[in-house]
């Protein structure tokens, strides 16, 4: 079973506009962490946003916030204000259990910002 | 700030052949990683290392070997490339076992022949 999941493959959002990129994640130990990452055409991974199991409040990074529903299993990307400099490829990631695990990657989703 | 280095960002190779492809971070992290990227796929982590002489198999580590001697640099070794390990291969690095956030160098694309 897939452990994260994108299910949208590509997104369109309006200059200036919000948008939401969505992440839903399985795991069944109590301990783990989720991240998103932006990749640019340019290849780099760029680390946006971190929302670890135990904390109470959404996390948030400037224009970047993270939906975190605990129950549903889901961690959605809020990006508030959209910028063109924002369309690339956006991937969800989980740290499943002790900090010592490598990251798991969802398939990506490619955001493009329309003028 | 972190910087992972890799050796190239494009590498052209002929099937049959041996592949290495260099990892550098200059930060003393205890962590590096290697996955690789396909189009609808995501990332797949072939190995990880947590320390100087350490490796672990990743998800898909078939056709792939590892090196880490020094503790700032990670090989990844492809001992008879295939058409099927073309792909865009990223390296990242973590500082320690209780850190979260990894950083990823900036890839390198190999095309197999």
């Amino acid at each position: 079973a897939q452990k994260i999941t994108q299910t949208q493959p590509g997104m369109f959002v309006q200059e200036k506009e919000a948008v939401t990129l969505d992440c839903t994640y399985d795991t069944s130990d109590p301990s783990y962490g989720l991240f998103w990452y932006k990749q640019p055409s340019s290849g780099e991974m760029i680390f946006l946003i971190y929302q670890g199991s135990y904390d109470q409040q959404n996390a948030t990074e400037g224009r970047y916030s993270l939906n975190f529903q605990k129950a549903r299993k889901s961690a959605n990307l809020v990006i508030s204000a959209s910028q063109l400099g924002d369309s690339a490829m956006y991937f969800c990631a989980m740290r499943e259990g002790p900090r010592n695990t490598p990251l798991v990657f969802g398939k990506g989703t490619r955001l493009s910002v329309i003028a | 700030d972190v910087k992972v280095t890799q050796s190239s960002r494009y590498l052209v190779k002929r099937t049959g052949e041996k592949v290495f492809l260099e990892c550098v971070q200059d930060m003393d992290h205890e962590n590096m990683f290697w996955y690789r990227q396909d189009p609808g796929l995501g990332l797949r982590l072939i190995y990880f290392s947590y320390d100087v002489k350490m490796k672990e198999k990743g998800d898909i580590p078939e056709g792939y070997s590892v090196s880490r001697e020094k503790k700032e640099r990670f090989s990844l070794i492809l001992e008879s490339a295939s058409t099927n390990q073309t792909s865009m291969y990223l390296c990242a690095s973590r500082r320690d076992r209780a850190s979260d956030e990894q950083f990823f160098g900036p890839g390198t694309r190999l095309t197999v022949l």
